[in-house]
């Protein structure tokens, strides 16, 4: 089955700074790549996704880039703000096998330093 | 906007006990789930439904059970609570799996097993 594996589990940048987020998957068939954004004493809630047809996506300072023969996509948050501290989780999904759900990665706690 | 309400926030219950947790959602969506939340080991899913009466094994489905008898509820049972079910539940809900994947997500149950 799908394995999504991501990095770094904790990153802290200073405000004003970029930040990126890594994750990798198993299943070559996999074609939906969300990610959530998770709040403190919330629920995760999409922020961004990209199907396997395109390679990049942007939304103002979130953008997510995906390669499908490495196997891997990224979310980039570019001049983040003491509001983008949360937990990000990225997913990976492949439509119309056995197995038509979600599988999330570890997470990653970004803190960013005002 | 969609809201998906878990009826508790925290909830303590000892060794043996069984534990209903229960989630609404008002945006008449076919499909429901119920996530676990640990700390390195990101979402993980133990049940889903496509519909009334129906559900689905997750990755995690050992000690628990669903209900859905009505299409707006979706409850989570715990037959005998353990220690190692100790977690943060995630319920969420999405309006169907082949167009529109957003899922939207409640803010959680923390559930402590003594």
């Amino acid at each position: 089955g799908e394995n999504v594996e991501q990095h770094p589990s904790t990153l802290s940048v200073q405000e004003g700074d970029s930040a990126v987020i890594k994750c990798t998957y198993s299943d070559s068939a996999s074609n939906y790549f969300p990610w959530y954004k998770q709040e403190l004493g919330k629920g995760p809630q999409l922020i961004i996704d990209i199907r396997s047809n395109v390679g990049e996506k942007k939304d103002q300072r979130i953008a997510v880039t995906l390669n499908k023969t490495a196997k891997h996509f990224s979310l980039h948050i570019t001049e983040t703000q003491p509001e983008d501290s949360a937990v990000y989780f990225c997913a990976a999904r492949r439509y119309g096998g056995a197995t038509n759900k979600l599988i999330f990665g570890t997470g990653t706690l970004l803190a960013v330093q005002p | 906007d969609v809201k998906v309400t878990q009826s508790s926030r925290y909830l303590v219950k000892r060794t043996g006990e069984k534990v209903f947790l229960e989630c609404v959602q008002d945006m008449d969506h076919e499909n429901m789930f119920w996530y676990r939340q640990d700390p390195g080991l990101g979402l993980r899913l133990i049940y889903f439904s496509y519909d009334v009466k129906m559900k689905e094994k997750g990755d995690i489905p050992e000690g628990y059970s669903v209900s859905r008898e009505k299409k707006e509820r979706f409850s989570l049972i715990l037959e005998s609570a353990s220690t190692n079910q100790t977690s943060m539940y995630l319920c969420a809900s999405s309006l169907s799996t082949a167009t529109n994947e957003k899922l939207f997500f409640g803010s959680g149950t923390q559930l402590s097993v003594l």
